[in-house]
């Protein structure tokens, strides 16, 4: 069974001010990995994901992710935060044969102040 | 483009009342899902289906019941609802292939009093 967790529960930064939201997962055999964004009271949006290849994962609103095998992690970045990135962010994996099913970290609310 | 739609958006329910969530899909995937959202525990698979007429249990089954009768639905049932299944309900889909992302619809939001 795979396992994620979002080492912070709440990050508070300053718009323009670079952000890291950590993600460190378990598993077996290889894995996807994804990032999502939910605004308040709406669904997830993919921001971007891992497959294979390149270890950095480029996504959508200037988002970048990193694969560390070794280190099992895939920390989400970004270089200068706007008050627009406010919202709660999900690290995920699912592996091959699973059907496409998701299995989620605990979320990380990102809140931007101006 | 509706994507992937959840009816209702919101409901509140009393302890034992039964309800059923419907999830529709207009985009052909095969795969859809149910997960719950509760604070600090993110979201937690309790059934899913890899295609028509075809359901499976996932990480927090109990308590639900769901149907695929059509490939484009995915119904979730409670019959006799709990306090504890008060969260956030999202469906989703995706395409027949492992590693490709899922579409989330925008959520039902349930309470049970």
């Amino acid at each position: 069974a795979q396992s994620v967790t979002q080492l912070d529960s709440q990050v508070p930064v300053f718009e323009e001010a670079p952000v890291e939201l950590r993600c460190n997962y378990s598993s077996s055999v290889s894995v996807y990995l994804f990032w999502y964004v939910q605004y308040p009271n709406q669904g997830l949006q993919l921001l971007l994901k891992y497959l294979s290849g390149s270890t950095l994962v480029k996504g959508i609103n200037g988002f970048e992710a990193e694969f560390n095998k070794s280190q099992t992690s895939f920390h989400l970045r970004k270089p200068s935060v706007h008050i627009s990135d406010t919202a709660e962010y999900f690290c995920a994996v699912s592996v091959s044969t699973s059907y496409g099913k998701l299995t989620f970290g605990q979320g990380t609310i990102l809140t931007v102040h101006p | 483009n509706a994507g992937v739609t959840q009816t209702p958006k919101f409901r509140v329910l009393k302890t034992g009342q039964s309800m059923t969530l419907l999830c529709a899909q207009d985009m052909n995937h095969e795969y859809m899902y149910w997960y719950r959202q509760d604070p600090g525990m993110g979201l937690r698979l309790i059934h899913y289906s890899v295609g028509e007429g075809t359901t499976a249990k996932g990480e927090v089954p109990d308590g639900y019941n769901v149907s695929r009768l059509k490939k484009q639905n995915f119904l979730l049932g409670l019959e006799s609802a709990a306090p504890s299944q008060t969260s956030v309900y999202f469906c989703a889909s995706s395409y027949m292939v492992e590693n490709t992302e899922a579409f989330f619809g925008q959520g039902t939001r349930l309470t049970v009093v």
